[in-house]
């Protein structure tokens, strides 16, 4: 499976809002809605932020919210703060057993 | 709280064996499936392995099989995963996810996840 596929990087200012995107083909989200999204600061923990693409655990702020259309999803976060800065990673239920992640993108708060 | 603890990366040559250890406490371990996911320098994350909650079922990614071994007890909370023949691409940080559900055909995302542990692969 190919990873799939995210800009390496996005950025915004306190309070503003931004959108992470991930695509594949229709093989790689393997026709399922098992869409999650992991948010990473290096050294730490992946975090799971939204799962089934836009379903939020809970304490997870209300800020973060995830949407699917055709072969890309999204995340969005919104009333960007400081601690948002991380690493993003979407990741797909790709059948046979397989799971795939995309290759991650880099939010900066400026 | 669920907690998630990998140990035994290190360096080891290529060619070698080493074995990771994912110790996990705070839930009830037998009823989960667990992974291990990795990530190589500079790269993203890459879907490593799947065992079911009994441990009767394993499923690998096309680049480890044949060549890793994921193996849990229960008795001991902890997951293993065995790594022989290994390569200079197998380079990276090792974590450890919990599944979703007891049944890897039903695990829909990783809700938790460990710090990891380095494996470098260097002659």
């Amino acid at each position: 499976q190919s990873a799939l596929t995210q800009f390496r990087s996005v950025s915004g200012s306190p309070g503003q809002s931004v959108t992470i995107s991930c695509t594949g083909t229709s093989s790689d989200f393997g026709g399922y809605n098992y869409v999650s999204w992991y948010q990473h600061h290096p050294g730490k923990a992946p975090k799971l932020m939204i799962y089934d693409v836009s379903e939020r655990p809970s304490g997870v702020p209300d800020r973060f919210s995830g949407s699917k259309s055709g072969n890309t999803a999204s995340l969005t976060i919104s009333g960007l703060q400081a601690e948002d800065e991380a690493d993003y990673y979407c990741c797909s239920y790709a059948g046979s057993y397989s799971w795939v992640f995309g290759g991650g993108t880099k939010l900066t708060v400026l | 709280e669920v907690q998630l603890l990998e140990s035994g990366g290190g360096l080891v040559q290529p060619g070698g064996s080493l074995r990771l250890s994912c110790a996990g406490s705070g839930f009830t371990f037998s009823t989960y499936a667990m992974s291990w996911v990795r990530q190589a320098p500079g790269k993203g994350l890459e879907w490593v392995s799947v065992i079911s909650g009994t441990g009767g079922t394993t499923y690998y990614a096309d680049s480890v099989r044949g060549r890793f071994t994921s193996s849990r007890d229960n008795s001991k909370n902890t997951l293993y995963l065995q790594m022989n023949s290994l390569r200079a691409e197998d380079t990276a940080v090792f974590y450890c996810a919990k599944g979703s559900s007891a049944y890897f055909s039903d695990v829909r995302f990783f809700d938790f996840w460990g710090r990891g542990t380095l494996v470098t692969v260097s002659s």
